[in-house]
């Protein structure tokens, strides 16, 4: 069973720029969350998804937006790029939101300069 | 603000030493309680989801305990392998998932 897929691996930006990470779940898993680890920090949460609804959101701006497309495949877009911004961005899927692990997907490791 | 809490942050020990680190978390509004092993270099990796009050999970060397009414759990590692050297997480699942800062074991060979 192929596992979490999160494209692309590295991204430099600048300041100012847009951007859009992908989230290809295991193949069955219906939710979708998304976490920003910075130097420093723990896992922030950023956003959780379930059939194609956005459950719940993390204490980030406005900038950060995501979705989830009817085959569980999930994008986050981080507008207005900023310095903070630089940080891996993990995405995870599970089967239900509540109760089941989160598959880890590799990463987005994003260096805004 | 709910604050999940890990301690240590790390700790060293020698190949053999069995060990414990424990993770606090508000002890209302609780579904889940999330165990996650996290090799430098790999993507967390699932050890154990408890919900119930007086759960006990087993994986190997490794077990859980978990305790809602007071909000805490603990990890335990029997026989501490190099192997075992990782930042071990713990998140607390209400609303969204919140995780503890980890605490970081080093096995010495």
């Amino acid at each position: 069973k192929a596992g979490v897929t999160q494209t692309p691996r590295y991204l430099i930006k600048t300041r100012g720029q847009q951007v859009t990470l992908s989230c290809s779940p295991i193949s069955g898993h219906r939710s979708v969350s998304w976490y920003q680890q910075t130097p420093g920090q723990g896992l922030q949460f950023l956003f959780e998804y379930f059939s194609e609804t956005q459950r719940n959101k993390g204490n980030f701006p406005g900038r950060f937006s995501g979705r989830q497309f009817s085959n569980s495949r999930s994008e986050m877009n981080v507008s207005t790029l900023e310095l903070g911004d630089s940080a891996l961005y993990l995405c995870a899927s599970s089967l239900w939101p509540y109760n089941s692990p989160l598959h880890f997907g590799n990463g987005t490791r994003l260096t805004v300069t | 603000i709910l604050n999940v809490e890990q301690s240590p942050q790390s700790l060293h020990v020698q190949e053999g030493d069995s060990t414990n680190f424990t993770c606090s978390f508000p002890s209302s509004n609780f579904y889940a309680l999330h165990w996650y092993r996290w090799e430098t270099a790999k993507s967390p990796e699932a050890l154990f989801v408890m919900t119930l009050n007086g759960d006990e999970k087993k994986k190997g060397r490794i077990s859980a305990t978990l305790n809602t009414k007071e909000g805490y759990s603990y990890l335990y590692i029997k026989g501490s392998q190099p192997e075992d050297s990782a930042t071990y997480l713990c998140a607390f699942k209400y609303n969204d998932m919140r995780f503890g800062a980890g605490t970081r074991l080093t096995v010495k060979p």
